[in-house]
């Protein structure tokens, strides 16, 4: 069975500081994903990776993969309060395409002015 | 991208009782999911959905108790059944296109 973990759980910030969320993973998968959730509001998709090496930047949130390590990282660059939210890392089950996601348990990031 | 509107939002209900929620994609899929979140907790899938075949459900969900049904390639329900206030989440429904996946807005619902 595959296990998702993240860490940490919960990620209080001060605004311009660097942080970074770990997503680790138990079996061998080439497709992971990243989601933003705001406070009652819906998925919103961040980051798809596809393969071992993957990186992709949007703004201040970079997002990596290493198949190998079966981990994945969100690393957040001078943060603002705008970021605040809830983040999950989802893995593709079937390591391939059927996109049969098993989520961690999100981490929930608070940006302090 | 993806466009999922889902009904009703939320609802409050009350125990043995079911609700239907509705999902509606605005352009064919071949795959949509269900998929519950807990309150204060992550998400779990429920079933995937083919258009024209019997819905795949997950460990720990059965048919009778979350009936799917996929008439066409753009809409799907989800039935809860018996409803119990463990039944309180929200569900969400889902679909994959352009090697991502979407949700949609998610159906909140609160059992009596």
């Amino acid at each position: 069975e595959l296990k998702v973990e993240q860490n940490p759980l919960f990620l209080s910030m001060q605004e311009g500081k660097n942080y970074t969320i770990y997503c680790n993973y138990s079996t061998t998968s080439d497709r992971l994903y990243w989601y933003r959730q705001d406070p009652g509001k819906s998925l919103e998709s961040l980051f798809v990776l596809l393969s071992n090496g993957a990186v992709k930047q949007e703004g201040r949130l970079m997002a990596s993969l290493d198949t190998k390590a079966r981990l994945s990282t969100l690393h957040i660059t001078a943060a603002v309060h705008d970021l605040s939210a809830t983040y999950f890392c989802a893995v593709d089950r079937s390591g391939g395409s059927n996109y049969k996601l098993t989520f961690g348990k999100g981490t929930l990031l608070t940006v302090n002015p | 991208s993806a466009v999922i509107s889902q009904k009703p939002s939320r609802d409050i209900c009350q125990r043995g009782t079911s609700l239907t929620i509705q999902c509606q994609v605005d352009s064919q899929v071949t795959m949509m999911f269900w998929y519950r979140q807990q309150p204060g907790q992550s998400l779990t899938l429920i079933a995937t959905a083919n258009q024209g075949s019997e819905a795949t459900y997950e460990s720990g969900f059965v048919i009778d108790k979350f009936p799917i049904s996929r008439p066409n390639l753009t809409f799907s329900t989800l039935t809860v059944s018996n409803m119990s206030p463990e039944d309180s989440s929200i569900y969400l429904c889902s679909v994959a296109r352009s090697e991502t996946q979407y949700f949609g807005p998610g159906t909140r619902l609160l059992v009596l």
